[in-house]
């Protein structure tokens, strides 16, 4: 079965670096979306991202956060410059369209696990 | 925001029982979904409701999306020890977003 990749499993990062965490979607999918898990907390939704643009953000999107597609399978989180606060992990989701298929669910990745030192 | 209360927060049960959980929101969802979480590992889906009033099983997973489309529950039936982990339910709105709940901890009793 078709699954969401995500890399690295584990990203250690000194405060104020910048980080990328990467995420190759199922293949036929077009709506990609980032969440975050703090440890021992729920899952939040942080942005989704259509057709090339991002379709919605959380307050926790703030502008030390972008996202990108730079090609036609990756799909990036980049942080810009790190915080203690931002160590969790990071779930990347892919969902097939909207339209006919809008209420398709989202397929999660299994994260990749960022600390911030 | 929208906020989603799952309950209970943990269960631990002996195998062999059923297990019922239970999500409300004080917001309409379109989809209701129940996901599971391994340690380490991503939400796997285990059910996806679309319409209120719905009823759907997987396995010994069943799960209602309620008439008001407010609330859901999931139950399993005859616990097995690879039940365990953290359940979350999760609305789905017009946006596409997932609102997730605070998760249900099972443990299971061998």
């Amino acid at each position: 079965e078709p699954e969401v990749t995500q890399t690295p499993s584990h990203q250690v990062t000194q405060m104020g670096q910048e980080v990328i965490l990467r995420c190759v979607p199922i293949s036929n999918h077009l709506y990609f979306y980032w969440y975050r898990q703090i440890l021992g907390q729920k899952v939040e939704f942080l942005v989704s991202f259509y057709n090339n643009e991002i379709s919605e953000k959380s307050e926790i999107f703030d502008d030390q956060f972008s996202v990108e597609r730079p090609d036609g399978s990756n799909f990036t989180l980049k942080i810009r410059s790190t915080k203690l606060e931002d160590s969790a992990m990071y779930f990347c989701a892919s969902k097939i369209d909207r339209g006919v298929w809008s209420n398709q669910p989202q397929h999660f990745g299994d994260g990749t696990r960022l600390s911030i030192l | 925001g929208q906020q989603l209360n799952q309950s209970p927060q943990s269960m631990f049960i002996q195998e062999g029982e059923d297990v019922s959980m239970n999500c409300t929101s004080s917001s309409i969802f379109n989809t209701w979904l129940w996901y599971k979480q391994d340690p380490g590992e991503g939400p796997v889906l285990l059910i996806a409701l679309y319409k209120a009033g719905e009823l759907t099983s997987n396995g010994r997973l069943t799960a209602q999306f309620g008439i008001t489309r407010k609330d859901s529950f999931l139950n399993i039936s005859a616990s097995i020890p690879s039940d365990v982990g953290i359940y979350f339910c999760a609305g789905q709105d017009a946006g596409n977003m997932l609102t997730f709940g605070g998760g249900t901890r099972l443990m299971v009793k061998p």
